[in-house]
């Protein structure tokens, strides 16, 4: 079974733009969460989708969005780019269920804001 | 605030030793918990999990312990190999709605010496 693939796996943006990102959960998956990595900060949540709702969020400004299709893949979005968006985009995903707690991760997509 | 907590950064370990990693939080409302760990460009690799209705979960070599009135969680490796080396992650959920709000921890950076 294919793991979680990301893409693209890395990019750089100026401050001001946007950007978008993809995530194609485990086949069968129905929870896609994200999260952001920066050094000294570790693994911080930013939104978890589950069947195109969202159904958790993280402390991010709104500046930071995103959305689930009905394929189960998502897409996250970052609007007017910061220097301090610079991180490792994590996306993960679940079966989504209350006994199914373990969230298998994807590679990642390196961010570079310059 | 970080309601999830990894002390050390480091650790280095001898192979054929234990290792212990060690992980605190700060919300009662924590039932969940995951230890994961990560390749450098890689993303996070599900090791172990524990619930908040047990105190010990134990697969193969891997053990996680978990002390509730203490607020703290530990990870043991024995025997520890040289590819253990990588950084580990604890992670925390408050499962009460079903969803998939993970905390984790800055994560150690462990180094299991030959």
């Amino acid at each position: 079974k294919a793991g979680v693939t990301q893409t693209p796996r890395y990019l750089i943006k100026t401050r001001g733009q946007q950007v978008t990102l993809s995530c194609s959960p485990i086949s069968g998956h129905r929870s896609v969460s994200w999260y952001q990595q920066t050094p000294g900060q570790g693994l911080q949540f930013l939104f978890e989708y589950f069947s195109e709702t969202q159904r958790n969020k993280g402390n991010f400004p709104g500046r930071f969005s995103g959305r689930q299709f009905s394929n189960s893949r998502s897409e996250m979005n970052v609007s007017t780019l910061e220097l301090g968006d610079s991180a490792l985009y994590l996306c993960a995903s679940s079966l989504g269920g209350t006994d199914a707690y373990e969230q298998y991760f994807g590679p990642g997509t390196r961010l570079t804001v310059t | 605030d970080q309601q999830v907590k990894q002390n050390s950064p480091s650790l280095s370990v001898q192979e054929g030793r234990i290792s212990i990693l060690n992980c605190d939080y700060t919300n009662s409302m924590f039932d969940y918990f995951l230890w994961y760990k990560k390749y450098p460009a890689e993303g996070p690799t599900f090791l172990i999990s524990i619930s908040s209705i047990k105190d010990k979960n134990e697969d193969g070599r891997f053990t996680v312990f978990l002390n509730k009135s203490a607020k703290h969680l530990s990870l043991h490796i024995v025997p520890s190999q040289p590819g253990d080396s990588a950084v580990y992650f604890c992670a925390a959920s408050a499962d009460s709605t079903g969803t998939y709000k993970y905390i984790f921890g800055t994560g150690t950076r462990l180094k299991v010496l030959a």
